[in-house]
């Protein structure tokens, strides 16, 4: 299947400082990306859509100036936690979907884990 | 607006034995897919199996098929020979098909267990 691939794993910072995590599909362009958050045993809420070359789409309630989003090409997207405080600890994850060819479903990158301190 | 109902927020099952987890969705969509997907304790999500929603036939994939009904909305998970690795959160997903949205709407999960 199709690949997805997150960087850091796991990041611990300070409250205040900002945060960059990469999602990156390595094996097909995707124009839309989707950023997703989890809490322990809960489910995946999705934050936002990446649009390669546009402006990404926030759910109802994402801040859009503490979670920053940017799809600079075809195979990146990154999202970055502006001012983190430890209310923004989390697992975030990322998806893109491949298209048709490979079965027109999203594959998840592994997550990252983000402590505030 | 879609949703999607998973009523069973834990379940258990012996090892080599079957289980069901249930899914119920609602929409107004007529041409949508369907998916399960795993986590386990690793937090990879990984694709367990798909139906289309036009497919009468209820999907397959070795120990996990489906049991698609769709003018009820339901679609539940069977795994047979239930094994050790089978232990993860599934999550029951909805997406609406064509075009490029792609978004998927997901059920609150349902923490499997697999006793040895």
């Amino acid at each position: 299947g199709a690949v997805v691939s997150q960087h850091p794993s796991r990041v611990i910072c300070k409250s205040g400082t900002s945060v960059k995590i990469e999602c990156r599909s390595l094996d097909f362009q995707a124009t839309t990306m989707f950023w997703y958050r989890q809490f322990p045993k809960q489910s995946l809420m999705l934050m936002a859509t990446s649009n390669e070359g546009s402006k990404a789409t926030y759910e109802q309630g994402v801040e859009k100036d503490k979670f920053l989003i940017n799809h600079a090409s075809l195979t990146l997207s990154t999202l970055t936690v502006t001012s983190a405080h430890p209310e923004d600890s989390s697992f975030y994850i990322c998806s893109a979907p491949p298209g048709l060819a490979w079965g027109d479903t999203q594959y998840f990158g592994p997550g990252t884990r983000l402590t505030v301190l | 607006a879609q949703t999607v109902t998973q009523s069973q927020p834990e379940m258990s099952v012996q090892e080599a034995e079957t289980v069901t987890l249930s899914c119920t969705y609602d929409t107004s969509e007529s041409n949508y897919y369907l998916f399960w997907y795993k986590q386990p304790p690793s937090r990879q999500m990984i694709l367990v199996i798909r139906q289309e929603a036009y497919k009468q036939q209820n999907a397959t994939e070795n120990r996990f098929s489906v049991n698609f009904q769709k003018a009820a909305k339901s679609f539940s998970l069977k795994i047979s020979d239930s094994q050790l690795g089978d232990t993860a959160m599934y999550f029951c997903a909805f997406m609406k098909r064509g075009g490029s949205n792609y978004k998927l709407t997901f059920g609150k999960g349902t923490l499997l267990t697999v006793n040895p």
